[in-house]
């Protein structure tokens, strides 16, 4: 088992370019999650996704938006990136609540 | 204010040696605790749940004192490989609260 796996680990961006960040688990569970890591910060929740079909929004979604692809996979978009979002962005899946699994994160700059 | 309160550290504590630090809590809602642990640029992984009588799994003991609204975790006779960022977690439904995090480090 890979667990949950992220691309890129790294990426630099300009201003206004967009990407997407992909994430897959291969555990087979229902809720997943993504969330962006600043220092001093805490992980803050982006999205998530309780199961297949439903994404709901975080503590902090503006900028960004989601996509629920099937049970495996949860993709993060940044549609007009901006040097407020460089981070590092974990991706997780959970079987039960309170129990996450995260992936390696992507490490994104934005100049 | 942060859901999630952690002293950042660092704790720098001789190997063998016991370390404990707490986090404290604003929402007295919240339902569930767990203990994180990440190391340097690395993702976090699950440590331990914290139940509210308190528990212990090996070296580790988690405590939550819900009427000062503050966990803590105790790690004794301290390893090298106990060198980590701890993560404090809190929350209720599909919400979960992570501090920022406190710092040990174990010295040979």
């Amino acid at each position: 088992n890979a667990g949950v796996t992220q691309t890129p680990k790294f990426q630099v961006l300009k201003t206004g370019q967009s990407m997407t960040l992909q994430c897959a688990q291969d555990m087979n569970h229902n809720s997943m999650y993504w969330y962006r890591q600043d220092p001093g910060m805490g992980l803050r929740l982006i999205y998530y996704s309780a199961s297949e079909g439903t994404t709901d929004k975080g503590e902090v979604p503006n900028g960004y938006n989601v996509s629920r692809l099937n049970k495996r996979e949860f993709s993060l978009r940044l549609e007009s990136a901006a040097p407020s979002q460089t981070s590092v962005y974990f991706c997780a899946s959970s079987p039960r609540w309170g129990e996450q699994y995260f992936g390696p994160g992507t490490r994104l700059t934005v100049t | 204010r942060k859901e999630v309160e952690q002293d950042p550290g660092p704790f720098n504590v001789p190997e063998g040696a016991t370390v404990a630090f707490n986090c404290t809590y604003s929402n007295s809602a919240s339902q569930s605790f767990f203990w994180y642990r990440q190391d340097c640029r690395k993702e976090p992984k699950l440590l331990m749940s914290v139940y509210s009588s308190g528990n212990e799994d090996g070296r580790f003991t988690a405590q939550l004192n819900r009427a000062s609204q503050y966990i803590s975790l105790l790690i004794r006779d301290s390893k090298l490989s106990d060198s980590a960022t701890y993560l404090c977690v809190g929350g209720n439904d599909y919400k979960l609260s992570f501090g920022a995090g406190t710092t040990v480090t174990v010295r040979a």
